[in-house]
C-alpha cells in the first residue's frame, strides 16, 4: 500500500515549450502533496506543497508562474513547468501524505520524473 | 526552522564492514526523523522513522538508527554491509502535523561498498 506513481518518468522538451508532469496516489487519498526538485548530486527541495481544493503554497524562490501546480482531486497532483529552459532541466519528485492515520507523518515518494530541457 | 546536517558527503567502506552515516538536526521543537534511500535514477524510499516510543528504530534490511536527543542526532548504521546497499541516503526532519507539514531533507550520504 501507499504507492505513488509519476507520468512520465522522464520528458525532453525543446526550450520554450510547456511540459505537464502527474503525481497519483494509487491506493490512498492523500489531501496534501509535495512537489520537490533535485539537481545532480544534491539534495531535495522542496518547490511547493499542494493542497486539494485550494492554491499551492510555494517555497521562497520558486517562480508560482514558472511551475503551476493543480491539485484538483484527493489522488492527483500535476505539475507544469511552462516555457521550460535547459536551467529547468532537473529531477522532480513528488510526495504525498497519507491522512488516514494508518502513517500520518510519514510522506511516500513517487519515483521522480527527469526532465531534459534542449 | 529546523535543518539537517549530513556531514558526510561520500562513504566508502568494504563489503561485509560496518557502517555509520552521521545525521544531526537542529530544531525548537518536537521531531520526526526519517531515513530514506534513493538508488540511481530512481525516487525515494523509506528506510525507517522515528515518531515516538523507542529511541531505536530498525529497518527490515539490517539498518538501524538511534534517536539521541541530548545530542541532536539521528544515525544510521548497519552492522555488517552488502554490495546491494551502496546507494545515496538521506536523513530528513518533519516538524508541525494537522495541515501543514514540511520535510526537511540533509543533503545526502553516498554509500559505496567496496567488493
Amino acid at each position: 500500500g501507499a504507492v505513488v506513481s509519476q507520468h512520465p518518468s522522464w520528458v525532453i522538451c525543446k526550450s520554450g515549450t510547456s511540459v505537464k508532469i502527474e503525481c497519483r496516489s494509487l491506493d490512498f487519498q492523500a489531501t496534501t502533496m509535495f512537489w520537490y526538485r533535485q539537481f545532480p548530486k544534491q539534495s531535495l527541495m522542496l518547490m511547493a506543497t499542494s493542497n486539494e481544493g485550494s492554491k499551492a503554497t510555494y517555497e521562497q524562490g520558486v517562480e508560482k508562474d514558472k511551475f503551476l501546480i493543480n491539485h484538483a482531486s484527493l489522488t492527483l497532483s500535476t505539475l507544469t513547468v511552462t516555457s521550460a529552459h535547459p536551467e529547468d532541466s532537473s529531477f522532480y519528485i513528488c510526495s504525498a501524505r497519507d491522512h488516514s492515520g494508518r502513517s500520518y507523518n510519514e510522506q511516500f515518494f513517487g519515483p521522480g520524473t527527469r526532465l531534459t530541457v534542449l | 526552522a529546523q535543518s539537517v546536517t549530513q556531514l558526510d558527503s561520500q562513504v566508502p567502506v568494504f563489503e561485509e564492514a560496518p557502517v555509520e552515516l552521521r545525521c544531526n538536526y537542529s530544531s525548537s521543537v518536537s521531531v520526526y526523523l526519517f531515513w530514506y534511500v534513493q538508488y540511481p535514477n530512481q525516487g525515494l524510499q523509506l528506510l525507517l522513522k522515528y515518531l515516538s516510543g523507542s529511541t531505536l528504530v530498525e529497518s527490515i534490511n539490517g539498518f538501524e538508527a538511534e534517536f539521541n536527543k541530548s545530542q541532536t542526532s539521528f544515525h544510521l548504521r548497519k552492522p555488517s554491509v552488502h554490495i546491494s546497499d551502496t546507494a545515496e541516503y538521506f536523513c530528513a526532519v518533519s516538524v508541525g502535523s494537522g495541515g501543514y507539514q514540511k520535510v526537511t531533507f540533509g543533503t545526502g550520504t553516498k554509500l559505496q561498498v567496496i567488493p
